[in-house]
């Protein structure tokens, strides 16, 4: 079946770590998506791209980056300079970036 | 910019229909989503209207569009407790990406 998988399901990080995130579709979609909730919030875009090898800062980029070298795959590092990493992220993927957006399960990100 | 408006939470009795709301920014949004979002999970695709649209019903689900005022709603016939959830709209126009709206709480009380 086709879909979209982020792993894992929750992540512990050490102060003053770098840590990715991975986000792997098979929908043959062009356009991904990286989205931060916090807790009783809406969605915040971090990064987003509409083809291999090219992407976008969203609203929230700092602290954050992306790499894109295969359609599939759309990972995101969350640096030791982003102070207040603790959030539910996700990822979604579209055919194009006018379509609609089809999202992973998620990953839980907390503090140790 | 503006954001896509929704009320944060929404209460209903099990077998009450829930309507949720949505005001959107684009009157030239070409079309408009409702998404669903569980406790912990990712968020699914309800259903869709097409701007030239006023209304479309699925099973449980009608969307109704005033264009005029900017204005999308959901509403949910025969309420289930498997409908708490968040409900998120998002619109788009032309070749621009999904702009979502900041998401109701449907709580359902039995």
């Amino acid at each position: 079946d086709g879909g979209i998988t982020q792993s894992p399901k929750y992540l512990f990080r050490k102060e003053g770590q770098n840590v990715t995130l991975s986000c792997e579709q098979n929908l043959n979609h062009d356009a991904m998506y990286w989205y931060r909730q916090d807790p009783g919030q809406g969605l915040r875009l971090i990064y987003y791209s509409q083809i291999v090898n090219d992407f976008q800062k969203g609203d929230i980029a700092e602290g954050y980056s992306v790499s894109r070298e295969k359609k599939e795959s759309f990972p995101l590092t969350v640096t030791s300079a982003q102070k207040n990493p603790t959030a539910f992220y996700l990822c979604a993927s579209s055919i194009q970036q006018n379509q609609p957006q089809h999202f992973g399960d998620g990953t839980r990100l907390s503090i140790l | 910019g503006e954001d896509v408006e929704q009320s944060l939470f929404l209460s209903v009795r099990e077998g009450d229909s829930s309507v949720i709301n949505c005001t959107y920014t684009d009157s030239s949004s070409t079309y408009l989503y409702w998404y669903k979002q569980e406790p912990g999970a990712g968020l699914q695709l309800l259903t869709y209207i097409f701007s030239n649209m006023d209304m479309k019903q699925d099973q449980r689900l009608t969307v109704l569009l005033n264009k005029k005022d900017k204005h999308l709603s959901l509403r949910i016939a025969d309420t289930q407790t498997g409908d708490s959830a968040i409900y998120f709209c998002a619109e788009v126009f032309g070749n621009e990406k999904l702009t979502f709206g900041t998401g109701t709480r449907l709580t359902i009380i039995p």
